[in-house]
């Protein structure tokens, strides 16, 4: 079946300006998770969404950083006033976000982002 | 909140002898446990997880992991490395029982050595 798709691929943009950055789940999964990995980096937190409920925006870094998710399905991660330090690849991921089952997380392929 | 740690950010093993990859965490609660790796120029993959159950976690490609609740570890083994191994290795942690996210370790590199 098919896996959690992101788009674009590859984004290259000038400093100050404007990106989105699109995800599309697994069909079902309830769940929905950004993270951010810089080169050498681990995976950080961006934002979490599960259901109907508010999400999680804790690790989102500065308020130039804003996601939402139409139809409790795909999700847009948008950047304002991009900056070189945004520079990294943009994981998305989904589960099926039970509190009963196992929370595996199923990753997309990333969108790699480079702020010139 | 709940935290994870990789303490190791490189681990070198020759061919052939076991490996272990180290983690620790914190949590409040009970905690769901997971192994993810990822393949240079590819995308994170699930390896395995810990719910509950028996302490000892085997997971695909051979791996497994140990569950250790007075440690607070929940480190990845396999008896015996192959070069095909190499990549980045990732713990994560979720406060079970709760509606929450699910945090990452930093990594660690597994180089293994021909």
């Amino acid at each position: 079946g098919a896996g959690v798709s992101q788009s674009p691929s590859n984004k290259v943009t000038e400093k100050g300006k404007d990106v989105e950055l699109r995800c599309d789940p697994i069909s079902g999964h309830t769940a929905l998770y950004w993270y951010r990995q810089s080169l050498g980096q681990g995976l950080e937190f961006l934002i979490y969404f599960q259901g109907n409920s508010a999400p999680d925006k804790s690790g989102l870094p500065s308020d130039r950083f804003s996601a939402e998710r139409t139809g409790g399905s795909v999700s847009t991660l948008t950047i304002q006033r991009t900056q070189q330090e945004d520079s990294a690849v943009y994981l998305c991921a989904s589960s099926l976000g039970s509190l009963a089952a196992s929370e595996t997380q199923y990753f997309g392929p990333g969108t790699r982002l480079l702020v010139l | 909140a709940q935290s994870v740690a990789q303490p190791e950010d490189q681990v070198n093993v020759a061919e052939g002898n076991p490996l272990t990859v180290k983690c620790t965490y914190s949590v409040s609660g009970n905690p769901y446990l997971f192994w993810y790796v990822q393949y240079p120029n590819r995308g994170l993959q699930f390896l395995l997880k810990y719910i509950t159950g028996d302490n000892l976690v085997k997971g695909s490609y051979g791996f497994e992991a140990e569950f250790n609740k007075s440690q607070t570890s929940f480190h990845l083994k396999k008896p015996s490395a192959l070069v095909s191994d190499s990549a980045l290795y990732f713990c994560a942690v979720r406060d079970g029982g709760r509606d929450d996210k699910i945090i990452f370790g930093k990594g660690t590199r597994l180089h293994i050595l021909p």
